[in-house]
């Protein structure tokens, strides 16, 4: 079974500080996929990245950026320069190649919420 | 507007009543998803449609949860004889065959009174 763990419940931030999102994985596939999804206060599932299991190049886009670990099953995300836009909930998911399925487990998520 | 659609974005229905939410995918799009979100938690996989065939469903799909994708393009989540806890945030989200990312819809929120 997959499980994902993203400990920090709520975090805030004044703006323009850095902020780091942890997320914990659980899987005994060699082959997955980790994404993150921005949950703002509309409620809609933003898309973020996806990181397959074999590439473990950390990526930076804009003011956000990824750190995979095989070795430690995490894949934090921090945002830099964080800005009240930025305000929301952050789910990290996890999906395995079953072969047919690509079902997402989601973790608890966590609430940023940057002031000025 | 050519993202993942869902309609009603509202429902408050009477415990017993049954309702039916609907999805429209990315028109491209052969996978199709049912998520449902309580509040504080993160989405729960509910079922899956490549084209109009559904593989697999959740142990959280009670007897009283259906759902269709006919002609796989729409799809329909049907709950009958609600309960209040059923009470939730029904998601859907769509995504290509070769490519993972999926793609969410705003959402239908449930309230049963």
């Amino acid at each position: 079974a997959q499980k994902v763990t993203q400990a920090q419940t709520e975090i805030s931030v004044v703006e323009k500080e850095d902020v780091t999102l942890d997320c914990v994985y659980e899987t005994r596939d060699t082959t997955y996929y980790l994404f993150w999804y921005k949950q703002p206060p509309s409620g809609e599932l933003v898309f973020l990245i996806r990181r397959n299991s074999f590439d473990e190049q950390n990526e930076i886009s804009g003011r956000y950026s990824w750190n995979f670990q095989k070795s430690t099953s995490s894949f934090n995300f921090t945002i830099t320069a964080s800005q009240v836009v930025d305000s929301a909930v952050y789910f990290c998911a996890l999906s395995v190649n079953t072969g047919t399925a690509s079902k997402l487990t989601f973790g608890t998520g966590t609430r940023l919420q940057v002031t000025l | 507007d050519t993202g993942v659609s869902q309609n009603p974005r509202h429902k408050i229905t009477k415990r017993g009543q049954n309702v039916t939410f609907r999805c429209d995918p990315i028109s491209e799009h052969n996978r199709l998803y049912w998520y449902r979100q309580t509040l504080g938690q993160g989405p729960e996989f509910l079922t899956y449609f490549q084209n109009e065939a559904q593989l697999e469903k959740s142990r959280l799909l009670s007897d009283r949860f259906s759902a269709e994708r006919p002609k796989g393009s729409f799809s329909t989540l049907e709950i009958q004889r609600t309960e209040q806890g059923d009470s939730a945030m029904y998601l859907c989200a769509s995504s290509l065959v070769v490519v993972n990312e999926q793609f969410f819809g705003p959402g239908t929120r449930l309230t049963v009174l």
